[in-house]
């Protein structure tokens, strides 16, 4: 079945460490996303991806950043992870547009301690 | 800054009754969507609807657009206990690039 991939599915990692998550997806749609969403909030977009180009929303902060070597894979690193990362991170993908339906992988819940 | 609003924040109700939750909006949309979240899961697509439509099936599902009223609502019927999960509008604003997702509407339904 065509789908978002994430793993891990659970990080834990120190205060200061980078880390890496990832997204693969077979439907071999054009955009990918990544998404920051905390407890009982809407998800948060982070950056997305239009093909090769990399889009970051004015709000993201420097310690994140997204690599997309390919079509089916997207990273999300950061770089030092402070104690208000911890978070649930979502990719995402859609055919063409950004307004286009997504779909969305399980997602990574992150630990920072 | 987050477009949709969900209403209301919560929602318990019993099996087989139906559950109604309202999406209103600030600015014009070209399209809103529903997705459906499970605990500790990412989002699943449940419905998009157009600006110049006003209403949509898809199963037990109806959602309805007011874009007169800047709201939207979606009605499960029949609800499942599998149907619990938190419920999100997403706009695209006429006027920008990307989806804007609310808060939700967290719904419990009790077997």
């Amino acid at each position: 079945d065509a789908m978002v991939i994430q793993n891990p599915r659970y990080q834990v990692t120190q205060f200061g460490k980078p880390v890496t998550l990832s997204c693969s997806q077979t439907l071999n749609h054009n955009v990918m996303y990544w998404y920051q969403q905390k407890s009982s909030q809407a998800p948060k977009l982070l950056f997305h991806y239009y093909d090769k180009d990399f889009n970051n929303e004015a709000d993201t902060p420097d310690n994140f950043q997204s690599r997309r070597p390919n079509t089916s894979f997207c990273f999300l690193d950061i770089r030092s992870p402070g104690l208000g990362d911890a978070a649930m991170y979502l990719c995402a993908t859609s055919e063409t547009g950004l307004t286009d339906t997504q779909y969305f992988g399980p997602g990574t819940r992150l630990t920072v301690l | 800054s987050q477009q949709g609003e969900e209403d209301p924040q919560a929602l318990s109700i019993q099996e087989g009754e139906n559950a109604t939750m309202n999406c209103s909006y600030k600015t014009s949309i070209n399209n809103l969507q529903w997705y459906r979240q499970n605990s500790g899961r990412g989002l699943v697509h449940l419905i998009l609807i157009r600006s110049n439509e006003r209403e949509k099936h898809s199963g037990r599902l109806r959602v309805t657009l007011d874009t007169s009223k800047k709201s939207s609502s979606l009605l499960i019927t029949a609800s499942r206990a599998a149907d619990t999960a938190s419920y999100f509008c997403a706009t695209d604003l006429s006027n920008d690039y990307k989806l804007s997702f609310g808060a939700g509407t967290t719904v419990t339904v009790r077997a």
